[in-house]
């Protein structure tokens, strides 16, 4: 079954703990981005990845790190997470095409909360 | 930045009632996509608009793409319980999947 999933679902954390929120997926996409979706907001880009070795920033991105050493893996690390970091995280990937046609499949989601 | 801002927020309607969302984008957009939320759950893709003053329809869910490409909006006739979710547009400005979301609408339904 084609899905992106992500490890933990919840997480519960203290501020200051580095924690990595893993993100995987098995359609062979090119494309992976995470989102936070806060109430009010919306969804909003963190950081995304255009092709393994390949990220840049999203529109906030402060806080967070990101890698993509493989084309099925995309983690988000908080190396100090604070309380304004409790939110709800997407992940999610697409595919990269000339047309300009795609559509991104999501990940069901990391609840974390920062105390 | 790039801004895209969707109203309303909330929306409450007898089932049965007609609904619509509208996608407002301070810049030119290259195309403008459309997810629906169920509570607790993911986005899900809906469609995508490229062209503009796109029309499109999926059963009773009618989407368009304004004709200048800065707007868009989501209708829904006869709303069932099923339809209960957020649905959300976001625009992509540089065709390059950097997709910018609107707040939201949430509908729910009375049935």
């Amino acid at each position: 079954e084609a899905q992106v999933t992500q490890n933990p679902r919840y997480l519960i954390t203290v501020t200051g703990k580095k924690l990595t929120v893993t993100c995987s997926q098995n359609m062979n996409h090119e494309y992976m981005s995470w989102y936070r979706q806060d109430p009010g907001l919306g969804l909003r880009q963190i950081y995304y990845s255009m092709n393994v070795e390949v990220t840049d920033k999203g529109d906030v991105p402060e806080g967070y790190k990101v890698s993509r050493k493989e084309k099925r893996n995309f983690p988000l690390i908080l190396e100090s997470p604070s309380p304004n970091q409790t939110s709800l995280y997407f992940c999610a990937s697409s595919l990269m095409v000339a047309s300009g046609k795609y559509e991104q499949y999501f990940g069901p989601g990391t609840r974390l909360t920062v105390t | 930045g790039q801004q895209v801002m969707q109203i309303p927020q909330y929306q409450h309607v007898q089932e049965g009632e007609d609904f619509t969302t509208y996608c407002n984008s301070s810049t030119t957009l290259s195309n403008i996509q459309w997810y629906k939320q169920r509570p607790g759950g993911h986005p899900v893709f809906l469609i995508q608009l490229v062209k503009s003053g796109e029309v499109k329809k999926q059963k009773r869910l009618t989407f368009q793409f304004g004709e200048a490409k800065k707007n868009s909006s989501l209708h829904i006739t006869a709303t069932q319980t099923t339809d209960v979710g957020t649905y959300f547009c976001a625009g992509d400005s540089k065709g390059a999947q950097k997709l910018v979301f609107g707040q939201g609408t949430r509908l729910t339904i009375n049935p």
